[in-house]
């Protein structure tokens, strides 16, 4: 158990729809980072929050956004759906630098 | 420049062996080198971790071997075990993490 939490472990929902993806961090860690694994593919870096402050963008599209609360939880919301954005999507946490501990991570089944 | 090289794709080994997984990177920025495990459905796992001032690291049946020069970083797995069988995630990162980049993964079946 890494510590991260992550809700729900399953969605599905239909094309077009908006979704809301939770992650809580580890106990003390300050960042947070958001990827997209799909059917056999590698990790792809969404984007990363610390403190509040969004850090770094990588392959997000427009239609996806996220945040992180004062209370450091992150939440990333997946809008228009197309049957293509199904994939497991993972946060990560980490205390700012270096090692990132990963969530169990949440299935998107878009139907 | 922000790309991690991963190979092989896929690789079999039997129980015992060696098992090599080789990485590639292009900026010299980088200054933190993990190497993550996943099992179906679960999250990556970090299993080991090295920085550029080593040339190697060893924890229990994992070795990181670094290569600075040539930019090139490998995970051995000594005595493969069943157990093992996992898809493998090098990375790199630099700017205290505000730059993670993961190679494309290797999936590794040891067999009994």
């Amino acid at each position: 158990d890494s510590g991260v939490t992550q809700t729900p472990k399953h969605l599905i929902t239909a094309t077009g729809q908006r979704v809301t993806l939770r992650c809580s961090p580890r106990s003390g860690d300050l960042s947070v980072y958001w990827y997209q694994q799909s059917l056999d593919q590698g990790l792809q870096f969404l984007i990363h929050y610390y403190n509040g402050e969004e850090r770094a963008k990588g392959n997000i599209l427009e239609r996806f956004s996220a945040q992180q609360f004062p209370d450091l939880h992150s939440e990333l919301n997946l809008s228009s759906l197309e049957l293509g954005d199904s994939a497991l999507y993972f946060c990560a946490s980490s205390q700012g630098a270096d090692t990132q501990y990963f969530g169990p991570g949440t299935r998107l089944t878009v139907l | 420049q922000q790309q991690v090289k991963q190979s092989p794709q896929s690789l079999i080994v039997q129980k015992g062996g060696i098992s090599i997984i080789n990485c590639a990177y292009e900026n010299t920025a980088f200054d933190y080198f993990p190497w993550y495990q996943q099992f179906p459905g679960k999250g990556p796992a970090l299993l080991i971790a090295i920085r550029p001032d080593v040339s190697e690291k060893k924890e229990g049946r994992f070795t990181i071997s670094f290569n600075k020069s040539a930019k090139q970083f490998s995970l051995h797995i000594m005595d493969s075990q069943p157990g093992d069988s996992a898809t493998y995630f090098c990375a790199a990162s630099y700017n205290y993490g505000q730059n993670f980049v993961f190679g494309p993964g290797t999936r590794l079946s040891v067999l009994p």
